[in-house]
């Protein structure tokens, strides 16, 4: 089955502490995202990525930092900095990530990370 | 400026039709998309309309896109209680990599 996952599905995190999320697909898409949910809010962009070995920051990147080593993997670090880190965080992937174009994103099923 | 707008909660009883409605700022955008999100999940794709369309049917969705007013909205025929769930209107714009995404549309179908 072609597809996003990504794990764990619950992270916890003490203070002080960093933690990364893991986001894999193999639809051998070029660009991959990640963005964050808090409730009733929606999705604000953290990091993308367009290509591997280049990643460039979303509205909300502080805090957070990625890595694009592989085309299928695209892992969220959660740094101490972030202070309110409580959040449901969502990986996505599109085709090519051209700017306009019709570049439908697909999601992953999501991490939800509490703060112990 | 970016901005993409929906109310917060629609309550429907099943069989009925549901419309859900979302407004948006640029008039640059490109694509407009509906997406779903039932509890726990991620987002599933629902449908999407190009933004020279007016309408777009698929099967119990229709899309229908007011360009002059920015208003783009989601009719679902006869709501079950499957559809339960947050519906989230994005559009992509011409300038940009991203999806300017609304806040969501809590969707409560009634048996």
């Amino acid at each position: 089955d072609g597809g996003i996952t990504q794990s764990p599905k619950y992270l916890f995190r003490k203070e002080g502490q960093n933690v990364t999320l893991s986001c894999e697909q193999n639809l051998n898409h070029d660009a991959m995202y990640w963005y964050r949910q808090d409730p009733g809010q929606g999705l604000r962009l953290i990091y993308y990525s367009q290509i591997v070995n280049d990643f460039q920051k979303g509205d909300i990147a502080e805090g957070y930092s990625v890595s694009r080593e592989k085309k299928e993997s695209f892992p969220l670090t959660v740094t101490s900095a972030q202070k309110n880190p409580t959040a449901f965080y969502l990986c996505a992937s599109s085709p090519s990530g051209l700017a306009g174009e019709k570049e439908t994103q697909y999601f992953g099923p999501g991490t939800r990370l509490l703060v112990l | 400026g970016e901005d993409v707008e929906q109310s917060l909660f629609l309550s429907v009883r099943e069989g009925d039709s549901s419309v859900i409605n979302c407004t948006y700022t640029d008039s640059s955008s490109t694509y407009l998309y509906w997406y779903k999100q039932e509890p726990g999940a991620g987002l599933q794709l629902l449908t999407y309309i190009f933004s020279n369309m007016d309408m777009k049917q698929d099967q119990r969705l229709t899309v229908l896109l007011n360009k002059k007013d920015k208003h783009l909205s989601l009719r679902i025929a006869d709501t079950q209680t499957g559809d339960s769930a947050i519906y989230f209107c994005a559009e992509s714009i011409r300038s940009s990599y991203k999806l300017i995404f609304g806040s969501g549309t809590r969707l409560l179908v009634r048996p």
